[in-house]
């Protein structure tokens, strides 16, 4: 099946660093979705990209679907402490058989030191 | 977007017992879909809850193991039959309507002993 490879594993910045993530697949994914999820909680949807070449802002948050339609990229500008958490990418495979089904990412455990 | 409840919130269980979890919407969705993530690890589907009808469950999955209901638009069930320590997980129930974006419920967190 479609596998997202998402890097990296794990971050630990300084707060007002920014940081940058990134999901890549072997596959076209026709859908970009970026969720956080906060410990104890489920996944919230971030940001959902839709068109290849798209980037997208939400606050701090900018993500972007790559041209090739295979990688997305999702970058946090000035960290500040609550946005530890892990972020987890998400795709829609392109030409997939199971319409609405996701695949998502290893996911990336971000650190924020005050 | 849509408001989601999960019951219970979290759980344990004995070994070879089994545990229905219940997902609430507040409005009719199209799309229920449910999820495991195992301690430490990524979202994987067990299966798209379709009204009115069988679930289709994803490879590996089986209906025997973790038996869905889904009665109307707003409403559905995963049972965990049978269990053993290895289905101790957070299970997550969520939804979509239209597009491919999906919001989650807040997750059950079941430990089996």
């Amino acid at each position: 099946g479609q596998q997202l490879n998402q890097s990296p594993q794990s971050m630990f910045i300084q707060e007002g660093e920014d940081v940058s993530m990134n999901c890549t697949s072997s596959s076209i994914f026709n859908t970009w979705l970026w969720y956080k999820q906060d410990p104890g909680e489920g996944p919230v949807l971030l940001i959902a990209l839709y068109k290849a070449g798209e980037l997208t802002s939400n606050g701090r948050l900018t993500a972007q679907f790559g041209i090739t339609r295979k990688d997305s990229f999702l970058n946090i500008s000035a960290s500040i402490p609550s946005d530890v958490g892990i972020y987890f990418c998400a795709g829609h495979h392109a030409g997939g058989t199971s319409y609405g089904k996701l695949t998502f990412g290893q996911g990336t455990i971000l650190t924020v030191h005050p | 977007s849509a408001v989601i409840s999960q019951k219970p919130s979290r759980d344990i269980c004995q070994r070879g017992t089994s545990l229905t979890i219940q997902c609430q919407v507040d409005s009719q969705v199209t799309m229920m879909f449910w999820y495991r993530q195992q301690p430490g690890q990524s979202l994987t589907l067990i299966a798209t809850a379709n009204q009115g009808s069988e679930a289709t469950y994803e490879s590996g999955f089986v209906i025997d193991k973790f038996p869905i209901s889904r009665p109307n638009l707003t409403f559905s069930t995963l049972t965990v039959s049978n269990m053993s320590p290895e289905d101790s997980s957070i299970y997550l129930c969520s939804v979509g309507s239209g597009g491919y974006e999906q919001y989650f419920g807040p997750g059950t967190r079941l430990t089996v002993t």
